[in-house]
C-alpha cells in the first residue's frame, strides 16, 4: 500500500481565517513533505520533516506553520493567507529521504478569498 | 547545482502512436531519477524510477525510460499511447546528501494531449 491521504480535498477560506490541512500515511515512512503547486507549474517544496523533526524550510512565510505530531501525521496550519496562496497543496512521504521514492497524496485545493 | 530540463511544454499524439518525452538533468553524482504523472486536480503518481543497475527501467501503464549517463538524459517512452494517458508528466531528480536531503528537483512538466 502506497497511499497518502489528505483532508480536506477542497478548502475555501478568507484572509482572516485559521485553517489546517492534514496529511496521513501508514507506510512507516519517516520523511514527510509539503509542496505547493500552482496551475501549469511543477510542485514547489515548502517543508520537509525527517523523523518528526523539521529538516528543510524553504523560506516559507510564517503564515504557513507545519506540524508533525507523530510519524504518520503531518499538518499545515494556515493563518492570514493571501489570495496568491491559492494553489494545490500536496503532501508526500518517503522511507527516510535519501534518494527514496516520494509518494504523493491527492492534494488539497485551497482558495483564499 | 541540480536541475531538470523538459524541453517540450506540450506534445500532441494520436491514440495508438508511440510516445517519447524528453528529460535532461544536471547533477554532480549518481542521480536518482523519477517520472511522475499528474491528471488535472490530482496528486502525482509515480510511473517509474531509476536508482542504479539496468539502464532501461520498466514502469506502470506500459511506460519505460532509459537512463543515458553520457547524454544526461532519462527519456520516457511508450510504444502505443491510450487516450487515458493524456496528463501532465514530470521528470525529477532526487538529491541524496547533506542539506539537500530528501529534495526532489522537478522539470517544468510536459502536457500530453492524445487525439482519438
Amino acid at each position: 500500500d502506497t497511499e497518502v491521504t489528505q483532508t480536506p480535498k477542497h478548502l475555501v477560506m478568507g484572509m482572516t481565517n485559521k485553517k489546517s490541512l492534514k496529511c496521513e500515511q501508514h507506510m512507516g515512512h519517516r520523511a514527510m513533505y509539503w509542496y505547493k503547486q500552482k496551475a501549469k507549474k511543477p510542485p514547489e517544496l515548502m517543508f520537509v520533516y525527517s523523523y518528526e523533526k523539521l529538516s528543510i524550510n524553504e523560506s516559507v512565510p510564517s503564515r504557513f506553520s507545519p506540524e508533525c505530531p507523530n510519524s504518520s501525521l503531518l499538518n499545515l496550519h494556515l493563518h492570514a493567507l493571501q489570495p496568491e496562496d491559492s494553489a494545490l497543496y500536496l503532501c508526500a512521504s518517503s522511507r527516510q529521504g535519501i534518494g527514496d521514492t516520494q509518494y504523493f497524496g491527492p492534494g488539497t485545493r485551497l482558495t483564499v478569498l | 547545482a541540480q536541475s531538470v530540463t523538459q524541453p517540450d511544454i506540450h506534445i500532441t499524439v494520436s491514440e495508438g502512436a508511440s510516445l517519447e518525452l524528453r528529460c535532461n538533468y544536471s547533477y554532480g553524482a549518481t542521480p536518482y531519477l523519477f517520472w511522475y504523472v499528474q491528471s488535472p486536480g490530482q496528486g502525482l503518481q509515480l510511473l517509474l524510477k531509476y536508482f542504479s543497475g539496468d539502464t532501461l527501467v520498466q514502469g506502470i501503464k506500459g511506460f519505460e525510460a532509459e537512463f543515458k549517463r553520457s547524454q544526461s538524459s532519462f527519456n520516457l517512452r511508450k510504444p502505443s499511447v491510450h487516450w487515458s494517458d493524456a496528463a501532465e508528466y514530470f521528470c525529477a531528480v532526487g538529491a541524496g546528501r547533506g542539506s539537500t536531503l530528501g529534495r526532489l528537483y522537478f522539470g517544468r512538466g510536459t502536457q500530453l494531449t492524445v487525439w482519438p
